[in-house]
């Protein structure tokens, strides 16, 4: 039920890039990032809402295919401010209330 | 500033105990979650509440039911906790365009720890 996200875990050095990816079974409408740095709530980072939209955040960017139910966050040139755990929040397509999140992918950034 | 309160930080309780996690938020927001975070399962949802007295399971409801009485409040409770309840439970609530969530804003998380 839950999307799937991979890497589950990377560790980066300064000025690196990763790409996380989110992938859902169901039919969705859009897709929500956030970061939670340790002993943190989970922040919001960015929203897509139509297919193969793409939006940035400083060098942090995302992507939406809804066609086929994934979506892509970017990170350029990370900095240790990057450091964290990301979840992909996804709503279903079909109408519900539902809000469900991702497995997340814990990301350390090294000096 | 827009805030999501939950009632403890911390609650040690003992097996059997009926445990009540409390939420309120300030932003008038109509849709309100509780998840339960593990490492290495991310954020499972346990249910959902879209308006007063609404409930809806989420993907992991046993052992636990909710209440709504008012909009601002959303209540977790165990009827009898076990020790696989032992987690980190985060309550979040967002605004609803239509039938869709905007962003999700969280408390700061309640660590339960059943002995």
């Amino acid at each position: 039920q839950q999307p799937v996200q991979s890497p589950q875990a990377v560790i980066l050095r300064e000025g690196e890039d990763a790409v996380i990816n989110c992938s859902s079974s169901k039919a969705l409408y859009s897709v929500h990032w956030y970061r939670q740095k340790h002993g943190e709530a989970p922040v919001f980072l960015m929203i897509l809402l139509k297919g193969g939209e793409q939006k940035g955040h400083d060098k942090i960017s995302a992507s939406f295919n809804e066609k086929k139910q994934q979506s892509s966050l970017y990170l350029t040139a990370s900095q240790l401010s990057y450091s964290g755990t990301y979840f992909c929040g996804t709503g279903e397509a079909s109408g519900t209330y539902k809000y469900i999140f991702g497995t997340g992918t814990r990301l350390k950034v090294l000096a | 500033d827009v805030k999501v309160t939950q009632s403890s930080r911390y609650l040690v309780k003992r097996t059997g105990e009926k445990v009540f996690l409390e939420c309120v938020q300030d932003m008038d927001h109509e849709n309100m979650f509780w998840y339960r975070q593990d490492p290495g399962l991310g954020l499972r949802l346990i249910y959902f509440s879209y308006d007063v007295k609404m409930k809806e399971k989420g993907d992991i409801p046993e052992g636990y039911s909710v209440s709504r009485e008012k909009k601002e409040r959303f209540s977790l409770i165990l009827e009898s906790a076990s020790t696989n309840q032992t987690s980190m439970y985060l309550c979040a609530s967002s605004k609803l365009r239509g039938r869709r969530n905007t962003e999700a804003f969280f408390g700061q998380g309640t660590r339960l720890t059943v002995v």
